[in-house]
């Protein structure tokens, strides 16, 4: 059983469309997260959610709206798309936000490539 | 802010041979996690090892293991016996460890490549 998923995994489109990912985790996890990673392979946190709640949300355009309607999901929608927004967006849950002694792993989706025309 | 820095994009070894990979990281915290992630062309994040800033011995995992320097703040990956399917874009990354934020801080990796 996959315990992140996103769909889809690959995403061609063209410039100024509008677009959706999802991500969907069975872990019983209440934090998720999503990641972008440039051409460059560099990997970066975009947001991140506990408890259906906005937690991170790191200088990223307002084009990107995160939403999750649940606990299991987040998703990922991208208004107006860019050039500049091809990359690979990762989606990855973990149980709590701080780390303490009782570390909880944070579990990786298999990544979606968006590419813009 | 914490920053994590990879000074090798690429490296490469002998099948067979020993390889560390470098990472150093910058903090003011005392505690927090430090990580080698593995991402085969596949895409996939692996997770390889993990280290706890408050326990003074480096992890190993099988033909993995750090070395790891808290006050030079250093973090390096060292892989034994490489075999071909170590070849992957390897990530250092740093997590805080209490506080409100959860997220990885990726170095920007090293590529590693096998020759049989």
């Amino acid at each position: 059983d996959t315990a992140v998923s996103q769909t889809p995994k690959y995403l061609v489109t063209q410039m100024g469309n509008d677009k959706s990912i999802k991500c969907e985790q069975n872990l019983g996890h209440d934090t998720m997260y999503w990641y972008k990673q440039d051409s460059k392979k560099f990997l970066k946190i975009m947001f991140s959610y506990n408890n259906k709640e906005l937690i991170i949300n790191e200088t990223v355009p307002n084009r990107f709206s995160p939403k999750s309607p649940d606990k299991a999901h987040l998703n990922l929608h991208i208004n107006s798309l860019e050039l500049g927004d091809s990359a690979v967006y990762f989606c990855a849950s973990s149980q709590g936000l701080a780390g303490g002694p009782n570390y909880n792993e944070q579990f990786f989706g298999p990544g979606t490539r968006l590419t813009v025309l | 802010a914490q920053t994590v820095t990879q000074s090798q994009p690429e490296m490469s070894v002998q099948e067979a041979e020993t390889v560390t990979l470098s990472c150093t990281y910058d903090t003011s915290e005392s505690d927090y996690y430090l990580f080698w992630y593995k991402q085969p062309p596949s895409r996939q994040m692996i997770l390889v090892i993990r280290q706890e800033a408050y326990k003074q011995q480096n992890a190993t995992e099988n033909r993995f293991s750090v070395n790891f320097q808290k006050a030079a703040k250093s973090f390096s990956l060292k892989i034994s016996d490489s075999q071909l399917g170590d070849a992957a874009m390897y990530f250092c990354a740093y997590r805080n460890y209490g506080g409100s934020q959860g997220n990885l801080i990726f170095g920007k990796g090293t590529k590693l490549s096998v020759k049989p």
